[in-house]
């Protein structure tokens, strides 16, 4: 159980364009997930909370006009990155958080991630 | 500022060497993660320590948190080629599920 999915795995896009990636959790439902995105050989970098129905709180630094972050179900998040640059390239990876049997716990489940390449 | 400094952030050893990963910080956490990641997968979970002084044990993987709940060690005993990826230890501040990461470290057993 506890099994999160991202759609794509991987995507390249010419810059200027948009790119939509989704997270889903597939047996549990979460209010909250969690955007990062990490840089070869390093860490996780948090980007944004994202709490069904309501706004994404964004961590300082990150645009959040950029990253669209939308939370518009209990199994679904998506972050889209408008107007991607090379810059943008990186690994993009959500988590959400378990609440099983009305016992919240904080234990995150960690998508695959999603390879992004601005060209 | 780094929250969580973790130690070392590369490691090279031979297989059935032992090694011990440090998690430090200044601030004190409701509960402590580790992860293991392997390249382009997301990060996969080890084990959650809630506890000061706390230690768990999961096969030849040793974890233990500190009595003040601001540090965490990982222990691996006879390390495999297996073991070889990057671990990660995060720490939840307060409620919300909201993690800090350290910075990472990258293990390479060699057979």
């Amino acid at each position: 159980g506890a099994v999160v999915s991202q759609h794509p795995s991987w995507v390249i896009c010419k810059s200027g364009t948009s790119v939509k990636i989704e997270c889903r959790s597939l047996d549990f439902q979460a209010t909250t997930m969690f955007w990062y995105r990490q840089f070869p050989k390093q860490s996780l970098m948090l980007m944004a909370t994202s709490n069904e129905g309501s706004k994404a709180t964004y961590e300082q630094g990150v645009e959040k006009d950029k990253f669209l972050i939308n939370h518009a179900s209990l199994t679904l998040s998506t972050l889209t990155v408008t107007s991607a640059h090379p810059e943008d390239s990186s690994f993009y990876i959500c988590s959400a958080l378990t609440d099983r049997a009305g016992v919240y716990t904080d234990t995150q489940y960690f998508g695959p991630g999603t390879r992004l390449t601005v060209l | 500022t780094q929250l969580l400094e973790q130690s070392p952030q590369f490691l090279s050893i031979q297989e059935g060497e032992n090694l011990t990963v440090y998690c430090n910080s200044s601030s004190v956490f409701s509960s402590l993660q580790w992860y293991r990641q392997e390249p382009g997968e997301g990060p996969v979970l080890l084990v959650t320590v809630v506890t000061g002084g706390e230690v768990k044990k999961l096969k030849r993987l040793t974890f233990q948190f500190g009595d003040a709940r601001k540090d965490s060690s990982l222990h691996i005993t006879a390390a495999q080629p297996g073991d070889t990826g990057l671990y990660l230890c995060a720490g939840e501040r307060s409620g919300g599920g909201k993690l800090i990461f350290g910075q990472g470290t990258e293990l390479s057993v060699k057979p």
